[in-house]
């Protein structure tokens, strides 16, 4: 079955910087899109990039472009989004979103990232 | 920018009951690229309807999209006590990819 499994919750101080991971199982990582969205009570739901992992070409949200970097590694099926110069409003919880094309039909289960 | 709003901010309703939500883009858009998700507390978003009617696989058929242009609307024909969640509409895009209503909560 389709799964997205993240990485643990974290928590870091302001400045830091933060890698998340997504390792995707049950299809075939290459013809997949893979979306990094984000939560918070104040914001909603934000997207914040996407990934194609058969070309690793990427596209980020202006408001994250220059602090948030998405990688691939295709030989373990895992995506990654490293966020820089954390601060408080950054406190989230963020998903990866599997796309084929239309809609994010699989999310991952989410990891709270909290920076105090 | 296109902004998707959602109406009405929360429904009160029972079980048996019928939910009507709207998303009302702020130009026209493509139908195609309207999806609706279903959030409980403590998940993750599940998607419900894209192509603004088409149902997700494994998606009951209570549940139906419909709409163009301006205006689309999720339908819940008959609420179960599982359908009691927060609901967002979702505009696919070009950047931002993923545009998000602030979502209308259906409870009891």
């Amino acid at each position: 079955q389709v799964q997205l499994v993240q990485s643990g919750a974290e928590v870091k101080k302001p400045g830091a910087s933060v890698r998340l991971s997504c390792e995707a199982s049950g299809f075939t990582f290459t013809s997949s899109y893979i979306h990094w969205v984000r939560q918070t009570p104040e914001q909603g739901l934000e997207w914040m990039g996407i990934i194609s992992p058969i070309a690793g070409t990427t596209d980020y949200a202006p408001k994250f472009q220059g602090r948030i970097t998405i990688t691939r590694d295709t030989s373990s099926t895992t995506a990654y989004m490293e966020v820089s110069s954390l601060t408080s409003e950054d406190t989230a919880v963020y998903y990866c979103v599997r796309d084929l094309g239309v809609a994010g039909d699989y999310w991952g289960q989410g990891t709270l990232v909290t920076v105090s | 920018e296109i902004v998707l709003t959602q109406s009405p901010g929360s429904l009160s309703l029972s079980p048996g009951e019928r939910a009507t939500l709207s998303c009302g883009a702020s130009q026209s858009v493509t139908s195609s690229y309207i999806a609706w998700y279903q959030q409980k507390p403590g998940q993750a978003p599940r998607l419900l309807i894209y192509g603004a009617s088409i149902r997700a696989t494994g998606i009951p058929d209570r549940f139906s999209g419909s709409g163009s242009g301006t205006d689309f609307t999720l339908t819940i024909r008959r609420l179960d006590p599982e359908d009691f969640a927060v609901y967002y509409c979702q505009l696919y895009g070009d950047s931002p990819m993923y545009r998000f209503g602030q979502g209308t909560t259906v409870e009891i």
